[in-house]
């Protein structure tokens, strides 16, 4: 059962235009959602969050909208730059539980590949 | 260089087999995450520990296993190893065991069971 979904495996932008990576969750508990970069022959890196009780969250070229009615979210990235070809993961947890002791774990997605062409 | 560090890089080993792979968290941080990364998955969560002690666990398999050693290094030992093993295996650490803390990983380890 995927609770993180990212439908489409790839996505190919050119330079200076915005790139649109989507995510959808099943899990109403998740309440913390996050995006990481990864690199080939490199771990993955934390590029942006967001908490549920926000809809947006902007930094730099990077921002990520949550559209919770619809359990979606999607990362912006303005303008793409060859450098931001990678494969993006969005993550999501049910960061609230961990008040009541419960498992705090992080549940990624299966990943986007990203290809900026100059 | 994320300061999370993995060894080995690669091991090639043979079914049956048991592998221990190593992980050395950022300075300060307490808090160790184990993942898996098969071949056109995402990453899944296997363990958690926190100063030593297990916080979390995810789809992790009996014949897997995990500590953290009071210099907060952990080891990930995987026995009786199938061919379905092969995967890479990350480790991450951060500060404290909140999941709305940034997980900073290291560089994986390529594990081919054959």
């Amino acid at each position: 059962d995927q609770q993180v979904k990212q439908n489409s495996p790839s996505l190919s932008v050119q330079e200076g235009r915005i790139s649109i990576l989507n995510c959808d969750y099943t899990n109403s508990m998740f309440d913390y959602f996050l995006w990481y970069k990864k690199y080939p022959a490199e771990g993955p890196t934390f590029l942006i969050s967001i908490s549920s009780i926000k809809d947006k969250n902007e930094d730099g070229r990077f921002t990520v909208f949550l559209n919770k009615s619809a359990k979606h979210l999607s990362l912006h990235i303005v303008p793409s730059q060859p450098g931001d070809s990678a494969v993006y993961f969005c993550a999501a947890s049910a960061a609230g539980l961990v008040l009541t002791g419960a498992n705090s774990k992080l549940t990624f997605g299966k990943g986007i590949t990203l290809s900026v062409r100059p | 260089d994320s300061g999370v560090t993995q060894t080995p890089k690669h091991l090639i080993t043979a079914t049956g087999q048991r592998v221990t792979l190593r992980c050395s968290p950022r300075s300060g941080d307490l808090s160790v995450y184990w993942y898996q990364q098969s071949l056109d998955q995402g990453l899944q969560f296997l363990i958690q520990y926190y100063n030593g002690e297990e916080r979390a666990k995810g789809n992790i398999l009996e014949r897997f296993s995990a500590q953290q050693f009071p210099d907060l290094h952990s080891e990930l030992n995987l026995s009786s190893l199938e061919l379905g093993d092969s995967a890479l295996y990350f480790c991450a650490s951060s500060v404290a065991a909140s999941t709305q803390e940034t997980q900073y990983f290291g560089p994986g380890t390529r594990l081919l069971v054959l």
